[in-house]
């Protein structure tokens, strides 16, 4: 099946330092993916659609400067958050369609940020 | 902005209880979808519903969809621990390829 591997699980910088999470499609080609940040016990806030060969659509709210998408390939999307700050902590998640014409979607494992 | 509202936010029940989660909007979608998030993972799909009035079943899991395509349910039969997780639905109003999430049912199953 469709898998979409995230790396890294987990990441601690200090605070000022960007960090960079990748998104992969190891076994299917992918030119849409969605970002997502989720508070602890919360649900999923789409923050982001990365498209394949040109900009990303950001959603309302969120700071284009501050996290920086880059989607250079067909199975990577890539997912900076520069100048992290403690409140930029929190659990990030991507996830990629299947195929295309149908809006079912694989995530990733998610990534969890802390910025001290 | 669509919002797809879950109820109830927390359930705690023994093994072997029945329960069933709600998913209402007052807009209406093309398909729905239902995932279950562990802690620390991602969500897994468990199933997506289309038609109107549609009910799906996987094993004890029941799902569906209303009929004028705003609402669904999952029903859990004889919950066991394995169910426990975060149960989170997701709308798709067929425009922009973007789902829209509910606010998500943490379901927690005792021994």
């Amino acid at each position: 099946g469709a898998v979409v591997s995230q790396h890294p699980s987990r990441v601690i910088c200090k605070s000022g330092t960007s960090v960079k999470i990748e998104c992969r499609s190891l076994d299917f080609q992918a030119t849409t993916m969605f970002w997502y940040r989720q508070f602890p016990k919360q649900s999923l806030m789409l923050m982001a659609t990365s498209n394949e060969g040109s900009k990303a659509t950001y959603e309302q709210g969120v700071e284009k400067d501050k996290f920086l998408i880059n989607h250079a390939s067909l199975t990577l999307s890539t997912l900076t958050v520069t100048s992290a700050h403690p409140e930029d902590s929190s659990f990030y998640i991507c996830s990629a369609r299947v195929r295309s014409g149908a809006n079912v979607l694989t995530f990733g494992a998610g990534s969890r940020l802390t910025v001290l | 902005t669509q919002l797809l509202e879950q109820s109830p936010q927390f359930l705690s029940i023994q093994e072997g209880e029945n329960l069933t989660v709600y998913c209402n909007s007052s807009s209406v979608f093309s398909s729905l979808q239902w995932y279950r998030q562990e802690p620390g993972e991602g969500p897994v799909l468990l199933v997506t519903v289309v038609t109107g009035g549609e009910v799906k079943k996987l094993k004890r899991l029941t799902f569906q969809f209303g009929d004028a395509r705003k609402d669904s349910s999952l029903h859990i039969t004889a919950a066991q621990p394995g169910d426990t997780g975060l149960y989170l639905c997701a709308g798709d109003t067929g425009t922009a390829s973007k789902l829209t999430f509910g606010t998500g049912t943490r379901l927690q199953v005792t021994l």
